[in-house]
Formats: structure tokens, sequence, C-alpha cells
């Protein structure tokens, strides 16, 4: 069955500090690569997202996620992470051209940034 | 443009009592999904609607769920009996795609169930 992992359940970094957070999926065809994030009290919100076309891709407030398609993996950076980024991520994956765009989550990720 | 909505925001219940929720999803989105997101795990699909008609529900369990999208806009999700597993947040998301393809889901705030 298809899943998704995240490697690290909490993260905890000081501000100004290099982020990596790592995803790997096990679906060996075409997918759609999802990155959500849900701060503190909030919903789920898109933070960027792969189709298809250049596998580094921008989202917002400065992330970024590489699609690398031979590790089966769309690991997310920030190089400086802000007390604000303070959240949980959480990696989603479907497959292209699917039946309906079922997600399959990754368990997240708790990011805790100390000010 | 108005996000998915849902309601109640949270719910206290007794197990073996049933519950209900509601969620409108972002107008003019033929896809609507239901998922559980029990603590410390990520979302976990229930049942997708296309339109009115189920596309997928083989997570969902329906000896005690079942849900509905009588005229293809809002969704009633209900639980009945309740028991103690069922406590979780449940996620409305919604799509705008109609048949397969790349696309984003947006989610509502959620449902917080606790069952005692």
């Amino acid at each position: 069955a298809q899943s998704v992992s995240q490697h690290n359940h909490h993260v905890i970094l000081s501000e100004a500090a290099s982020l990596e957070l790592g995803c790997n999926y096990s679906y060996g065809g075409t997918v759609n690569l999802f990155w959500y994030v849900q701060y503190p009290g909030q919903h789920l919100q898109l933070l960027l997202k792969y189709f298809s076309g250049d596998p580094l891709v921008k989202g917002i407030k400065g992330f970024e996620a590489e699609f690398i398609k031979s590790n089966f993996s769309f690991n997310l950076r920030k190089p400086s992470v802000q007390w604000s980024d303070t959240a949980e991520y959480f990696c989603a994956v479907n497959r292209g051209y699917n039946q309906g765009g079922k997600l399959i989550f990754g368990q997240g990720t708790e990011l805790s940034v100390k000010p | 443009e108005a996000g998915v909505a849902q309601s109640p925001r949270y719910k206290i219940i007794e197990k073996r009592q049933s519950v209900a929720f509601w969620c409108n999803p972002i107008s003019g989105h033929a896809t609507l999904y239901w998922y559980q997101q029990i603590l410390g795990q990520g979302p976990k699909l229930l049942i997708q609607f296309q339109n009115n008609g189920v596309v997928d529900d083989s997570q969902l369990p329906k000896d005690r769920f079942s849900a509905e999208r009588l005229k293809g806009v809002d969704s009633t999700l209900k639980i009945q009996p309740a028991k103690l597993e069922d406590s979780a947040v449940y996620l409305c998301a919604s799509r705008n795609r109609r048949t397969g393809g790349p696309d984003t889901q947006y989610f509502g705030p959620g449902t917080r169930l606790t069952v005692l």
C-alpha cells in the first residue's frame, strides 16, 4: 500500500537556523507531492506542491522542496527559520492523474523554533 | 473567496452516543473529502464524494460511520454509536477538479471530537 514517511517527529531549532524536514513515499508511479502546514490553532494550509517540471519548487514564506525521484523523496527546506514557523508540517502524496485525488499523509513533524 | 466551513468546531460526547458533523466546501468545488486525524498522526481519508456520488469509502467504518452529500454541495458525517477510539479531529476538504489530475485540496478548520 502507498505510504508516506516523515523522518522526524519533533524538531527544535533556534531562530536563523536552517531547516530540512525529510519525506519519503513508497509509490513507484507518477505522483503529486505536497507539504501542508498547520500553525497552532489554525487549519491545514498548503505550503507548496509539485506536479511536474522543475523538481525544485518554491512555496510561501521562503520554504522550498526538492523532488528526487530516484530517492522517492520530497524534502522541505528553509535556509533561516523564524519563531513564526513554529507549526506542524505534513508531507502528502497522491497519484498523478489518479482516481480522484486521495491524499496519503505522513505522520507529521512538529517544529518548535526558539526565539 | 470563502474557505471550507465546518461545524461544530468542538464536540464532547459519551461513548455510544451519536454525533454529526457538517461541512460546506468552497463554492463550485465538485470533490469533497472527509479525513480523520488522530492525535500524533497525519489525516486519513474516510470518504470522498464527487458531486453527490461516493468515489471512495474503503476506509470508512460503515458499521458506525455514514456520510452524505445530497445536493452535491454541503455534506454531513455521522457517527452512531461513537467509541472511545473515534476521538479525533474530523477534517473536511474540497477541490475544484472534477476528474483525475493534479489539483490542490483545501481544508476546513476541522471538528475536534472527544468521546468519554
